[in-house]
């Protein structure tokens, strides 16, 4: 099957650190990676769109200073939280759009999350 | 305005019978449609999906029903096993380009022993 990796799985920092958080998929080319973001008993509330060598798309209300997206290859985006605070403290999941043909083709598969904890 | 629906936030099923949770969506250009099962502090995990030309698909234990019509769909569960317990995710999308999911808040499944 797909698999997804987040790297780190759980990170602690102090207020005003930036943090990076890697999203990679190991088996197949994702032609989109996604970022969503999790509330606690709440669904997954989509952060932005990444495309492999150009700008994320971000969606209304979220800080695109703040929230910076890089998506260098086809399997690797990255998520990096710049001048983290309390209320960024919040489980980030990504995404992998499956590129190619074949019967899964299109389908989005998660990463693992990583939770983030700004003191 | 939220385009997918999943009204019943929790559902407790008993250990080897059907668990079906439901689906609503308003948006008529979706054509593709996943489910997803997700345990607490975990990212979700991809079970099934169908394409807006079948109205059937089946996956071992687990079968999708779309029906277009009344824009809704339900996920089965046969039978339901304690593991099986989790929040599970309904989400659409449009088969075209990059367009990301649209997610449903989620009814968590309690099957009981």
């Amino acid at each position: 099957g797909a698999v997804v990796s987040q790297h780190p799985s759980w990170v602690i920092c102090k207020s005003g650190t930036s943090v990076k958080i890697e999203c990679r998929s190991l088996d197949f080319q994702a032609t989109t990676m996604f970022w969503y973001r999790q509330f606690p008993k709440q669904s997954l509330m989509l952060m932005a769109t990444s495309n492999e060598g150009s700008k994320a798309t971000y969606e209304q209300g979220v800080e695109k200073d703040k929230f910076l997206i890089n998506h260098a290859s086809l399997t690797l985006s990255t998520l990096t939280v710049t001048s983290a605070h309390p209320e960024d403290s919040s489980f980030y999941i990504c995404s992998a759009r499956r590129g190619g043909g074949g019967p899964h083709a299109d389908t989005q598969y998660f990463g693992p999350g990583t939770r983030l904890t700004v003191l | 305005d939220q385009q997918v629906k999943q009204n019943s936030p929790s559902l407790s099923v008993q250990e080897g019978r059907i668990s079906i949770l439901n689906c609503d969506y308003t948006n008529s250009m979706f054509d593709y449609f996943l489910w997803y099962k997700k345990y607490p502090a975990e990212g979700p995990t991809f079970l099934i999906s169908i394409s807006s030309i079948k109205d059937k698909n089946e996956d071992g234990r687990f079968t999708v029903f779309l029906n277009k019509s009344a824009k809704h769909l339900s996920l089965h569960i046969v039978p339901s096993q304690p593991g099986d317990s989790a929040v599970y995710f309904c989400a659409a999308t449009t088969n075209s380009g990059n367009t990301p999911l649209v997610f449903g808040k989620g009814t968590r499944l309690s099957v009981i022993a």
